[in-house]
């Protein structure tokens, strides 16, 4: 888990405004993953990418956007077409081996002013 | 779509009782089943996994028993302590069309271990 790293720990959004999380992992893991936490429910998928340059929409991809141009970071863009972006924010990253699982890093709290 | 169903969503037991949380896939491909635990305001920590060709798993009070057949998977907690309280989600790995995996999270059950 202390391989990939989130931040910020805490992000405000304005209205109207597009805001970047970020996503980094230094696990040599071929796979990323967003997802997005509401208070007292699962983890939904936003977004996926097993290698640089390539990504997947997830269950809720709408008003959010990705990008893959390095394998060790994936960051998370929430775009003003996103109304209810208040949630918690967890990216997670795993290996395209059969053998291992997936890390989740700390979380991003986002919350709309 | 692939969907994991995930019970109870709350669960209460005594300290030093037994919990069981049970999940069902829809994904027959599925080949990969972890158990994650959150705490309050925390990331989810993995705390033990399963894969297809398992029927069970066990590390100290913790075990998890997979049933390929009927699609079922669930996690065994065994004189649970108050520090056992938090959320348990379950998950379902499979591919997807373009060959990356995907999991297929559990709504997540909340256990509450009373002292």
């Amino acid at each position: 888990d202390g391989g990939i790293t989130q931040s910020p720990k805490y992000l405000f959004r304005k209205e109207g405004q597009n805001v970047t999380l970020s996503c980094e992992q230094n696990l040599n893991h071929d796979a990323m993953y967003w997802y997005r936490q509401d208070p007292g429910q699962g983890l939904r998928l936003i977004y996926y990418s097993q290698i640089v340059n390539d990504f997947q929409k997830g269950d809720i991809a709408e008003g959010y956007s990705v990008s893959r141009e390095k394998k060790e970071s994936f960051p998370l863009t929430v775009t003003s077409a996103q109304k209810n972006p208040t949630a918690f924010y967890l990216c997670a990253s795993g290996s395209a081996s059969v053998q291992e699982t997936q890390y989740f890093g700390p979380g991003t709290r986002l919350l709309v002013l | 779509g692939e969907n994991v169903e995930q019970h109870p969503s709350t669960l209460s037991v005594q300290e030093g009782d037994s919990a069981v949380i049970k999940c069902t896939y829809s994904d027959s491909a599925s080949n990969y089943f972890p158990w994650y635990k959150q705490e309050l305001g925390k990331r989810p920590q993995l705390i033990i996994d399963i894969r297809s060709n398992v029927g069970e798993k066990k590390d100290q009070r913790i075990a998890v028993t997979l049933n390929k057949t009927a699609k079922h998977f669930s996690l065994h907690i065994t004189e649970t302590q108050p520090e056992d309280s938090a959320v348990y989600f379950c998950a379902a790995r499979g591919l997807d069309t373009s060959g990356t995996y995907k999991y297929i999270f559990g709504t997540g059950t909340r256990l509450k271990v009373l002292a």
